[in-house]
């Protein structure tokens, strides 16, 4: 298995709803990433995880609260979002750090309303 | 802090034709990656390379690096139509686990 899936493909969300993002990936790798894009923009990222343990957090928002339950599985629990937030949320996966390339899920396309 | 800029940003050129354009960044790194995103899609994997020197080619497109003078070209042979995308380059910050992007080149390879 080489692919990285995310779930949903598509989340329309109200500013008080809570949701969650899912990423999985079956390739063994040890960190996992979250960006954000905006149309017409590169990739920002947000968060990494390294062997299941958050390392990096790019000074994002408290309403984007990200979990990593085991080493496949990436979730970006979602609260209170704003409008501004409506992107699309891209997961992505490396053997270890970034000596190897990043694989990059097909992502979702979230709509805060 | 580690910036990454690509030359142009924009592009429209004839099939047929051919065109480099370039990925040049502000710190040392041995590390730089290429990407292509067709419009609503995600980012898929075009080119690793590694080491100063690195050349790799996939059908129309190659790929190479230069670390001293912090520039990796991606050249373009006889471009199709099916090349039309935005192609980004990043880089990693060395012992960081964060990649930088560029802003992207947006291709469009006209008939």
């Amino acid at each position: 298995d080489t692919e990285v899936t995310q779930t949903p493909k598509h989340l329309v969300m109200g500013m008080t709803n809570k949701k969650s993002l899912k990423c999985e990936q079956h390739m063994g790798h040890r960190a996992m990433y979250w960006y954000k894009q905006k149309a017409k923009k590169p990739p920002e990222l947000m968060f990494v995880y390294s062997y299941e343990k958050l390392s990096i957090n790019e000074s994002v928002p408290s309403r984007f609260s990200p979990e990593c339950p085991n080493s496949s599985l990436l979730n970006l629990h979602l609260h209170a979002l704003q409008p501004e937030d409506s992107a699309l949320y891209l997961c992505a996966s490396s053997p270890w750090g970034l000596s190897y390339e990043q694989y990059f899920g097909p992502g979702t396309r979230l709509t805060v309303t | 802090e580690l910036k990454v800029e690509q030359n142009p940003l924009f592009l429209s050129m004839q099939e047929g034709k051919n065109y480099t354009i370039y990925c040049n960044y502000s710190t040392t790194s041995d590390r730089l990656y290429w990407y292509r995103q067709d419009p609503g899609k995600s980012l898929e994997s075009l080119f690793v390379l590694l080491s100063n020197g690195a050349v790799k080619q996939e059908g129309r497109l190659m790929a190479s690096l230069d670390t001293k003078a912090r520039l990796s070209t991606l050249h373009i042979t006889a471009a199709v139509h099916d090349l039309s995308a935005t192609y980004f380059c990043a880089v990693d910050q060395g012992g960081s686990e964060k990649l930088v992007f560029g802003k992207g080149m947006k291709l469009t390879v006209n008939p």
